[in-house]
């Protein structure tokens, strides 16, 4: 079946360190990959996506390439600033089937 | 646009009571999603419509919870009787269309059954 793993939370890190989020997932066939974020007390709202091997999904500072024969989709950027402190999801969507979430991993970060 | 609408922000209630979440999805959207987010299970899609027909609700729960759509401009989560493992978050969710379109999510009722 289709599924999402994601790096553990919390991630702690100082303002203007380097991120990444790990995600691998399972899925037959070729899904569309999503990150998804959750400021405090807010709904989701997505972040990115990549639709096909190889392409690369990037907004506000973040990028994540999407890596068929790794089976990931990680997130990084390069340098995070206290604002961008929130819950990061993966997700995919693979045809006829519902959009698949991860757990979520926390991000804190210090000034 | 206003983007997608919830009430209550917050519920609190008694154990046995019935409660009902609202939802009001953006003007155009053809679906909508119901989900639930807990610390132990994480986010969980409840169920899901496509233009006000329920498509797959194989993730409510119990027979406890219900969802409608009676029009295009509105839902509703109804669980009755609650009881307290109840407690989440439960946000609604719409996109244009199915599959991996965009879903805009709504802030959320936070339900706390006592």
């Amino acid at each position: 079946g289709n599924s999402v793993t994601q790096m553990e939370g919390p991630v702690t890190l100082s303002e203007e360190a380097f991120l990444t989020i790990n995600c691998t997932y399972t899925a037959t066939g070729y899904p569309s990959l999503f990150w998804y974020v959750q400021y405090p007390g807010e709904g989701l709202q997505l972040l990115l996506k990549a639709t096909k091997a190889d392409d690369k999904g990037s907004n506000k500072g973040f990028e994540a390439t999407y890596r068929k024969e790794t089976t990931s989709f990680h997130l990084e950027k390069g340098s995070v600033q206290v604002s961008d402190s929130a819950v990061y999801f993966c997700a995919l969507y693979n045809q006829g089937g519902k959009l698949i979430f991860g757990q979520g991993t926390e991000l804190s970060v210090k000034p | 646009d206003a983007g997608v609408i919830q009430s209550p922000r917050h519920e609190v209630t008694e154990m046995g009571q019935e409660v009902t979440l609202r939802c009001k999805p953006i003007s155009g959207h053809d679906y909508l999603f119901w989900y639930r987010q807990t610390m132990m299970r994480g986010l969980e899609l409840l169920i899901y419509f496509n233009n006000n027909v329920p498509i797959d609700d194989s993730g409510m729960p119990e027979d406890r919870f219900s969802a409608k759509m009676p029009n295009a401009s509105f839902s509703t989560l109804k669980i009755q009787p609650s009881e307290p493992r109840d407690s989440a978050v439960y946000f609604c969710a719409s996109s244009l269309g199915g599959g991996g379109d965009t879903q805009y999510f709504g802030p959320g009722t936070r339900l706390t059954v006592l």
